[in-house]
């Protein structure tokens, strides 16, 4: 049981290049996230999946792009990398997010990114 | 909107000291509420929670006790260790937002 990882670990890019970053989960979990962290800021939601094929957009949603085609997997795009995506990217999943008591997010390693 | 506070920091304090990071929170209805620690170069993990007023989560000698009358959600260490030293988050989930709402999170810094 791996719980969630990321891909890659890091990665450095030039403004205008495209990446995408992976997450996968073997838990079968339902809800999937993105956020970024920067220093000072916390974490700021990117995109989130609350299932298989669907998406939604969270606070800072420009300049992303995500696809869930399978309910282990969430895709992270920059289709044209700026230096403002300089970030560290952590990926999350959980079983529900219903104000409940299952609602525990899991979070990855986290993928550092500097974009030149 | 939902939203958490949290103390800024850091906190410093000397090995075997005590603890408080103090969180608050605005939340419609009836929220979970999280402590997540962040070591550094890691992901964040969860390091308690509570579901309901008057809760206590505890974990690691870690505890935080869920106050509905002042909203708050406190996290307490009787004495800290070195190992302790991370950035500790707090959070909360309302019924029907699919999202975890975070604090901006306060670093800790234990010396020996």
């Amino acid at each position: 049981n791996a719980g969630v990882t990321q891909t890659p670990k890091f990665r450095v890019l030039k403004t205008g290049q495209s990446m995408t970053l992976l997450c996968a989960q073997d838990m079968n979990h339902e809800y999937m996230y993105w956020y970024r962290q920067d220093p000072g800021m916390g974490l700021r939601l990117i995109h989130y999946s609350v299932g298989e094929g669907t998406t939604a957009k969270g606070e800072v949603p420009d300049g992303y792009n995500v696809s869930r085609l399978k309910k282990q997997n969430f895709l992270l795009g920059l289709e044209s990398a700026a230096p403002s995506q300089t970030s560290v990217y952590f990926c999350a999943s959980s079983y529900s997010m219903s104000g409940g008591p299952r609602d525990t997010q899991y979070f990855g390693p986290g993928t550092r990114l500097t974009v030149l | 909107g939902d939203s958490v506070t949290q103390m800024e920091g850091p906190v410093t304090l000397s090995e075997e000291a005590f603890l408080t990071i103090n969180c608050t929170y605005t939340a419609t209805g009836y929220p979970s509420l999280f402590w997540y620690v962040q070591y550094p170069g890691e992901g964040l993990q969860l390091l308690l929670k509570a579901t309901k007023a008057d809760d206590k989560g505890s974990n690691k000698g870690f505890e935080a006790t869920y106050r509905k009358e002042t909203t708050s959600f406190h996290l307490e260490k009787g004495s800290v260790q070195v190992s302790d030293s991370a950035v500790y988050f707090c959070a909360l989930s309302v019924l029907n937002t699919d999202k975890l709402i975070f604090g901006t999170g306060t670093r800790l810094q234990v010396f020996p």
